[in-house]
Order: C-alpha cells, then sequence, then structure tokens
C-alpha cells in the first residue's frame, strides 16, 4: 500500500489565487512527522513545511500552511496569494517512528499570470 | 554556509563503469542521506548515516556502496553501472535523528546521471 498518496498530478492556479495540494498517508504509528517539499524546475530540493502527528494547530510558514486532518489522515499544503516563482514540483513526505522519509509521487503546480 | 554540496552536477557512465559521487555539508549535520529520483517520480532513500563510520541501507541500496569518514562528507559509490542507474541522486542532511524536532532533512542541488 501507498504510504504518502499525491493524487493531483498537476494543478493550475491564478497568480494571486491560493491553491491546496493534496496529501494522505498511510501509518499504523502513532508518532510520525509530514513534511513538504518544493522541486523547481533548476532541480533542487526546497524545504517548506513540517507537521508532528502530536501538534496540536496546523504548522505555518510564511504563505504556506498545511492543513492537517488526523482522523482523515491528510496533510493538505496551501500556498495562499500565488506567486508565479510558486510554479514547481511539490512533494510531500512523511517519516514515520524513528525511520526514514517516504515521499509521495508530486504534484506540478503552474502559477497562471 | 554553502550547506550541502555535491559534485559533480552532471555526468554520462557507459554500462560497467564505476565513479563516485560527492556530497558535503558544512552545517555540522550528523545525519546524511542519498535519494535517488527517477523521472516523474518521489524520493527513494539509498542509503543513510547516523554519524561518522556508521552507514546502514535504505530502501534501494542495491549497486551502490557508501562510506563516512568524516562528517562533513559522504560519497556515493557507483560499482558497475547499469541503465537503471539512470537517475537524479540526491544527498541531503539533517542534523538530529528521524523523529526528533531537528530532523529536518536539507538537500543538495543533485547529480543527474545517464548510463548507456
Amino acid at each position: 500500500a501507498q504510504k504518502i498518496t499525491q493524487t493531483q498530478p498537476g494543478m493550475f492556479v491564478q497568480e494571486k489565487e491560493a491553491v491546496t495540494l493534496d496529501c494522505t498517508y498511510d501509518t499504523s504509528d502513532p508518532s510520525y512527522g509530514l513534511f513538504w517539499y518544493k522541486q523547481p524546475s533548476s532541480g533542487e530540493m526546497i524545504f517548506l513545511i513540517y507537521q508532528g502527528s502530536y501538534d496540536q494547530q496546523n504548522a505555518t510558514e510564511g504563505r504556506y500552511s498545511l492543513n492537517f486532518q488526523k482522523a482523515r489522515k491528510s496533510a493538505n499544503l496551501v500556498i495562499s496569494a500565488s506567486q508565479l516563482g510558486d510554479s514547481a514540483m511539490y512533494f510531500c513526505a512523511m517519516r514515520e517512528g524513528p525511520r526514514q522519509l517516504t515521499f509521495g509521487s508530486g504534484t506540478q503546480l503552474t502559477v497562471l499570470p | 554556509n554553502a550547506g550541502v554540496t555535491q559534485t559533480p552536477k552532471f555526468r554520462i557512465l557507459k554500462i560497467g563503469q564505476s565513479m563516485t559521487l560527492q556530497c558535503t555539508q558544512d552545517m555540522n549535520h550528523n545525519y546524511m542521506y542519498w535519494y535517488r529520483q527517477d523521472p516523474g517520480m518521489g524520493l527513494k532513500l539509498i542509503y543513510y548515516s547516523v554519524g561518522a563510520g556508521i552507514t546502514d541501507k535504505g530502501e534501494v541500496p542495491n549497486g551502490y556502496n557508501v562510506s563516512r569518514s568524516t562528517t562533513e562528507d559522504f560519497p556515493l559509490r557507483l560499482e558497475l553501472a547499469a541503465p537503471s542507474q539512470t537517475s537524479v541522486y540526491f544527498c541531503a542532511s539533517s542534523y538530529g535523528p528521524p523523529g526528533g524536532s531537528t530532523d529536518t532533512q536539507y538537500f543538495g542541488p543533485g547529480t543527474r546521471l545517464t548510463v548507456l
């Protein structure tokens, strides 16, 4: 079974609008962490935001927020006020307990002017 | 801080050749990782290290070897290159262990390897 599922291979959003990128996960470990990374066309992986399984509040980092719904096992990334520079591939990843990261297949976001 | 650096950026190998991908970090991170990213896919862990002299296998270790003689360096060795090893290779590091509050991984720019 897939540990991390990103069901949107591609997404389009108009500049200055908000966009939600979906991520669902599967784990039976009570302690886990969820991460979002951005990969621009230049190829590097850029850390965006982290949510721990015991965190009571949704994580936020500037224009990025993580909509964490534990019962539904979802960890959607919300980007507010999209910018042209947000066009990139976005990966959701999970760390179960002390084990290593597992990555989803990614969502290609295109911001339209 | 340069962060995580990788060399080379691009490389073409012939089947059966060997090479070493270099990775260096200047953040004094204990934990280092090697991933590969195949086209249109997420990253898969090849090997990781929890400190100098200690390495362990990840999800896809076959065909690769690693060593960690210093905190800063974590080279990845490909022996007898095969077309299936055509991929982009990322090195990453983190200060703390997976599961801790300092386990966010920071990535290098990647090495694009083609095996023909």
